[in-house]
């Protein structure tokens, strides 16, 4: 099938292992922050969101933290399971609204080990 | 794949053609994107739209077209001029003033 994983990043885990999925953003004005999942041959689905005024926002399984004094964003899965297996994007949004704005970042392709 | 439908799956171009990839949405949501995912890559825009009957070019908008005479639909064209494009190219939409896009299934298109 289709790999958009060529030359990524990756990070291999072992099922049930917690995984931390690190990416740097490059525009301190940027005010929100998607995490996105690809798997292979499909497109990008929304795991979670955080705006600038947080540090921190928990969904089911996933944590993502952002620190903007070194901007730095991190997706943080629990208990990480096979179906997790897939590239991970995130993207900054650096004006707000349905701008055209979201700029992505290249993903990191998260391998699990049964 | 959140009501976006891309068409089709898989799409191959013969030197010198036009292709036409299709979107189309039943989210009522007002934007549309079309982006370009090659290997080792970040998805770069080429073109999204606000609204109907309007558009903007993105990053990578030379050797495409669009149009956006429907809200539900927003069909790219890779015409001639593009050199290289062979690629995976990814729809997607959001409400007006919302941040959150969401991603059609995606084409895959190659040159023959």
């Amino acid at each position: 099938g289709e790999s958009v994983g060529l030359h990524l990043p990756t990070l291999s885990v072992q099922e049930g292992d917690n995984s931390i999925i690190n990416c740097a953003y490059s525009n301190s004005a940027s005010d929100y922050f998607i995490w996105y999942k690809q798997e292979s041959g499909k497109g990008p689905q929304f795991i979670i969101d955080i705006r600038s005024n947080m540090d921190k926002r928990q969904g089911q399984r996933v944590t993502v933290l952002l620190n903007k004094t070194v901007k730095h964003l991190s997706l943080q899965i629990a208990a990480t399971q096979p179906g997790d297996s897939a590239v991970y994007f995130c993207a900054e949004n650096i004006g707000g609204g349905s701008q055209g704005n979201l700029i992505f970042g290249k993903g990191t392709k998260l391998s699990v080990k049964p | 794949d959140g009501g976006i439908t891309q068409s089709p799956k898989y799409l191959f171009r013969k030197e010198g053609q036009n292709v036409t990839l299709s979107c189309e949405q039943n989210l009522n949501h007002d934007a549309m994107y079309w982006y370009r995912q090659d290997p080792g890559q970040g998805l770069r825009l080429i073109y999204y739209s606000q609204i109907v009957n309007d558009f903007q070019k993105g990053d990578i908008a030379e050797g495409y077209s669009v149009s956006r005479e429907k809200k539900e639909s927003f069909p790219l064209t890779v015409t001639s001029a593009q050199k290289n494009p062979t690629a995976f190219y990814l729809c997607a939409s959001s409400e007006q003033g919302l941040d959150i896009q969401y991603f059609g299934a995606g084409t895959r298109l190659s040159v023959l």
